[in-house]
C-alpha cells in the first residue's frame, strides 16, 4: 500500500496563477482533509471530505477549493494564487482507530 | 485558532535521557492524539489516548492525560537520535458532525549523540 500521496512534491508560483493539487489515498478511508503548515505554528485545517461526492469547509478555507469525485482523491485548488498561500500542504485521511494518515506534503512558493 | 499548546517549544537532551513534553488544551475532547514529523516530512500518528484513559503506553513512549487540568505529556525514555523531530499534540472533538484535529504549534526535540 502506497499510504497517503501528494502531487507535486515542490512549485512555484506566480501571483495570480492557479494550480491544482492533488491527494489520493488507496485505504479506502471515507473522511479526508487538506491543511497548510506555516512555520511556528501547527496544522489548520482548510477543507475537508466525508465522502465521496461531499466537501466542507475547515478553520481557514478562502482562497480554496476542493472536489472529491472520487473516494481515493481529494484535490484542493488555488484559483488565484497570493503570497499568503505561501506554505506547505498536507492531505490526510482518517483511519479506523481515529488516527490520520499523512501525505509527504507540497512545498507551494507564490511569488 | 489553536487548542493544543505544547510546551517546551524546543528541547535539546543527550541521548539515553528522558524528553518530556506537555500539552494543554481548553475544551472538552474526545481524545488526544500524539504525532511526530521529521524534517520535511509528513506527520505520523504516535499514540492516542481517549478521554476516559489516564495513561497508555507504546514501547518508549508513554502519554498521561488530566481531563480535570486539560493537560497531556509525552515522555519518551531512552532517547536515540532517531527521535530528533518534531512532536505535535492533536485534540479530537466532535464538533457539528465530523471529528476535528486542532493541532498545537509543536515540540522541536533535538536528540544529540
Amino acid at each position: 500500500n502506497a499510504g497517503v500521496t501528494q502531487t507535486p512534491k515542490f512549485r512555484v508560483l506566480k501571483t495570480g496563477q492557479s494550480m491544482t493539487l492533488l491527494c489520493a489515498q488507496d485505504m479506502n478511508h471515507e473522511y479526508m482533509y487538506w491543511y497548510r503548515q506555516d512555520p511556528g505554528m501547527g496544522l489548520r485545517l482548510i477543507h475537508y471530505s466525508v465522502g465521496e461526492g461531499t466537501t466542507a469547509k475547515g478553520e481557514v478555507p478562502d482562497g480554496y477549493n476542493v472536489s472529491r469525485l472520487k473516494k481515493q482523491n481529494f484535490l484542493l485548488g488555488l484559483e488565484s494564487a497570493a503570497p499568503s498561500q505561501t506554505s506547505v500542504y498536507f492531505c490526510a485521511s482518517l483511519g479506523l482507530g481515529n488516527e490520520q494518515f499523512f501525505g509527504p506534503g507540497t512545498r507551494l512558493t507564490v511569488l | 485558532s489553536q487548542q493544543g499548546e505544547e510546551d517546551p517549544q524546543a528541547l535539546s537532551i543527550q541521548e539515553g535521557e528522558n524528553a518530556t513534553m506537555n500539552c494543554s488544551y481548553k475544551t472538552s475532547i474526545n481524545n488526544l492524539q500524539w504525532y511526530r514529523q521529521n524534517s520535511g516530512r509528513g506527520l505520523v500518528h504516535l499514540i492516542l489516548i481517549r478521554s476516559n484513559e489516564r495513561e497508555k503506553h507504546s514501547g518508549r513512549l508513554r502519554v498521561t492525560l488530566d481531563t480535570s487540568k486539560k493537560s497531556s505529556s509525552l515522555l519518551i525514555t531512552a532517547s536515540r537520535a532517531a527521535d530528533t523531530a518534531s512532536y505535535f499534540c492533536a485534540t479530537d472533538a466532535w464538533t457539528g458532525g465530523y471529528n476535528k484535529l486542532i493541532f498545537g504549534a509543536g515540540t522541536r526535540l533535538a536528540v544529540h549523540p
